[in-house]
């Protein structure tokens, strides 16, 4: 399998308090991109990040890329209840779209 | 925009039958494919499809066919489920940009099959 691995797989956090989520990679990639599921929704794109790029950011998120490490974080600042919810990274390369197995994110009031 | 719709939400099959999951989108994306999720795993690509009349494997595409006679519609079939098929299934589109753009996901068909 090519899939990706994100570490941790579970993080619990308190509001207000930054989150970082790591993802790892085994090809060259094209691109990365990063997905949010709430608890038995469908995935949203949150940012996607080339591989000429080495950071981006979007709002509360930002997201770093090295690419000879293969490997990115995602960073949530001051963290919010409704950031709950599994997070993805996907690696794009070739002509496919290959998913983490995503961390788990709760954030606690 | 609806985006894109899945339809049913939920499904329970018995071994050896079939059925076929819908997917839409009303964005006129180029790009279809579907995915299956499965505890403590990350999406796998089934099918794909760049355009109408067009499709393509993914990485476990057994037991699967798919079809795009038009540019909304690309359903998934079962030819004749078995338990390891039972998953959530998540149907996305883009556009043109393909794997290398964002991706629109539906809410899911959650597929159990007996």
């Amino acid at each position: 399998s090519q899939q990706g691995e994100e570490d941790p797989q579970a993080l619990s956090i308190q509001e207000g308090e930054n989150a970082t989520m790591n993802c790892s990679y085994k090809t060259s990639i094209n691109n990365l991109q990063w997905y949010r599921q709430n608890s038995g929704r469908g995935l949203v794109h949150l940012i996607l990040i080339r591989s000429n790029e080495r950071e981006k950011h979007s709002g509360r998120l930002r997201v770093t890329l090295d690419t000879s490490k293969k490997s990115s974080s995602l960073l949530i600042t001051a963290s919010r209840a409704a950031d709950t919810a599994s997070y993805f990274c996907a690696e794009t390369s070739g002509s496919r779209l290959t998913f983490g197995e995503g961390t788990q994110l709760t954030v606690n009031p | 925009n609806a985006g894109v719709t899945q339809t049913p939400k939920f499904q329970v099959l018995k071994t050896g039958q079939s059925m076929t999951l819908q997917c839409a989108q009303d964005m006129n994306h180029e790009y279809m494919s579907w995915y299956r999720q499965d505890p403590g795993m990350g999406l796998r690509l089934i099918h794909y499809s760049v355009g109408a009349g067009i499709t393509d494997q993914g990485e476990v595409p057994n037991g699967y066919n798919v079809s795009r006679s038009t540019t909304e519609d690309f359903p998934l079939r079962l030819l004749s489920a078995a338990p390891s098929q039972t998953s959530v299934y998540f149907c996305a589109s883009t556009f043109s940009g393909g794997f290398f753009s964002e991706q629109f996901f539906g809410p899911g068909t959650r597929l159990t099959v007996l």
